[in-house]
């Protein structure tokens, strides 16, 4: 069972729409991290969140935390085709011998 | 400054064989973590170093082993390999201080093959 839901696993949208991805969990997270992974290359952080109810926008990108610390999601606008990747969210929890915990992964394809 | 390199970048093993990949993070991070990545599981993290002590450790066999050397250089083992061990092997370092959030560098990763 992941910790960490996301969805899509897959999207495929046209340049110019705009998009969500969702990161969910039962578990409470003391951060939850963004990251985009592109072929042959390892996850390059997006963002971090810490605070419940926090919001971080990157340009065309948009990123919250929920207010209990258990989810997040991921707001593109306008997309392009350079936001082509894998979009990883990745959880911290306090007291947690695990360093991070990823999600599944979304899969998104702009297309131009 | 240099990014976290890892090597060899592929590597093709066949099943019993054992493997050593290498890591070296970003100047002046002490700490390294390592992580698998397949398509089945994603990504999974396996055990973090720092000051050349295992300070976290995720759910993976005994086969899967590391240490860190003094310069915070890190190497992880895989022995008697299995076909599943075919995956990507991140590495990943960062300054870490304790009880902090930590950013986390990747590099690109060890593609392993097993035959």
């Amino acid at each position: 069972t992941q910790l960490l839901e996301q969805s899509p696993q897959f999207l495929s949208i046209q340049e110019g729409e705009n998009l969500t991805v969702y990161c969910n969990s039962s578990s409470v997270f003391s951060s939850l991290q963004w990251y985009r992974q592109e072929p042959g290359e390892g996850p390059v952080l997006l963002v971090t969140v810490v605070t419940g109810g926090e919001v971080k926008k990157l340009k065309r990108l948009t990123f919250q935390f929920g207010d209990a610390r258990k989810d997040s999601s991921l707001h593109i606008t306008a997309a392009q085709p350079g936001d082509t990747g894998l979009y990883l969210c990745a959880g911290e929890r306090s007291g947690s011998s695990y360093k991070l915990i990823f999600g599944s992964g979304t899969r998104l394809l702009v297309r131009p | 400054k240099a990014g976290v390199t890892q090597t060899p970048r592929y590597l093709i093993k066949t099943r019993g064989q054992q493997v050593t990949l290498s890591c070296s993070p970003i100047s002046g991070h002490r700490s390294v973590s390592w992580y698998q990545q397949t398509p089945g599981q994603g990504l999974q993290f396996l055990f973090e170093y720092f000051s050349e002590t295992q300070r976290n450790k995720g759910n993976f066999p005994g086969r899967f082993s590391g240490r860190q050397f003094s310069n915070s250089r890190s190497e992880m083992n895989v022995s008697t390999l299995e076909l599943g061990d075919s995956a990507l092997y991140l590495c990943a370092s960062s300054y870490q201080t304790s009880g902090s959030t930590d950013t986390q560098y990747f590099g690109p990763g060890t593609r392993l093959t097993v035959l």
